[in-house]
């Protein structure tokens, strides 16, 4: 069974330029959240999506969005980047609401380096 | 809103003893409490979770306590080995699949 895959694994952008990261979920999951890692500030929750439908946010601004299709894949998006974007981005997956018991199941990340 | 630390950035065990490391927490309104496990270069992984009604739950060669009185949580890693050398994140749940998480204890296993 395939894990949770996200592409790309590595980028630089430059700022205030755009970035869309994307995340295909373990088959059969239909949650999907993702996270920020950063030195400075650890592991920070950024959305969750069920069924196409954002359920949570965290304390991001708006350049900081999401969407989630109809096969559960999901993609964010963020724009007007800025030097502390930098970070590794994580996508996460579990089966869905009801099973939040906190095991999530969670990719290699998309380390996204702005210049 | 929640509040998650780690008591020690570094734990250095030799091949064989157990570890132990710590976290504290400020929101008793949590359902689940969580430990997670990080790789150089990977993704976090779920290792043992413990509900807020119990005080004790284990695993394989993991144990992890709970103690609501002074909100503080451990994970106990027997005979420790060198597969075991990562970050070590506890974590609480906070609806949805919303997890807060601490900063992290780096284990390192000397052999």
């Amino acid at each position: 069974k395939a894990g949770v895959t996200q592409t790309p694994r590595y980028l630089i952008k430059t700022r205030g330029q755009q970035v869309t990261l994307s995340c295909s979920p373990i088959s059969g999951h239909r949650s999907v959240s993702w996270y920020q890692q950063t030195p400075g500030q650890g592991l920070q929750f950024l959305f969750e999506y069920f069924s196409e439908t954002q359920r949570n946010k965290g304390n991001f601004p708006g350049r900081f969005s999401g969407r989630q299709f109809s096969n559960s894949r999901s993609e964010m998006n963020v724009s007007t980047l800025e030097l502390g974007d930098s970070a590794l981005y994580l996508c996460a997956s579990s089966l869905g609401p009801g099973t939040n018991t906190g095991e999530l199941f969670f990719g290699e990340g998309s380390r996204l380096t702005v210049l | 809103g929640e509040s998650v630390g780690l008591h020690l950035p570094t734990l250095s065990v030799q091949e064989g003893d157990n570890s132990i490391i710590n976290c504290a927490y400020s929101n008793s309104a949590s359902d689940y409490f969580i430990w997670y496990k990080q790789e150089s270069g990977k993704g976090p992984q779920f290792i043992i979770d413990i509900r807020s009604n119990m005080d004790k739950r284990q695993g394989q060669r993991v144990t992890v306590l709970l103690n609501k009185t002074v909100k503080h949580l451990s994970l106990q890693i027997a005979a420790t080995q060198p597969g075991d050398s990562a970050v070590y994140f506890c974590g609480v749940t906070g609806g949805g699949n919303k997890l807060t998480f601490g900063t992290g204890t780096q284990l390192k296993v000397e052999l």
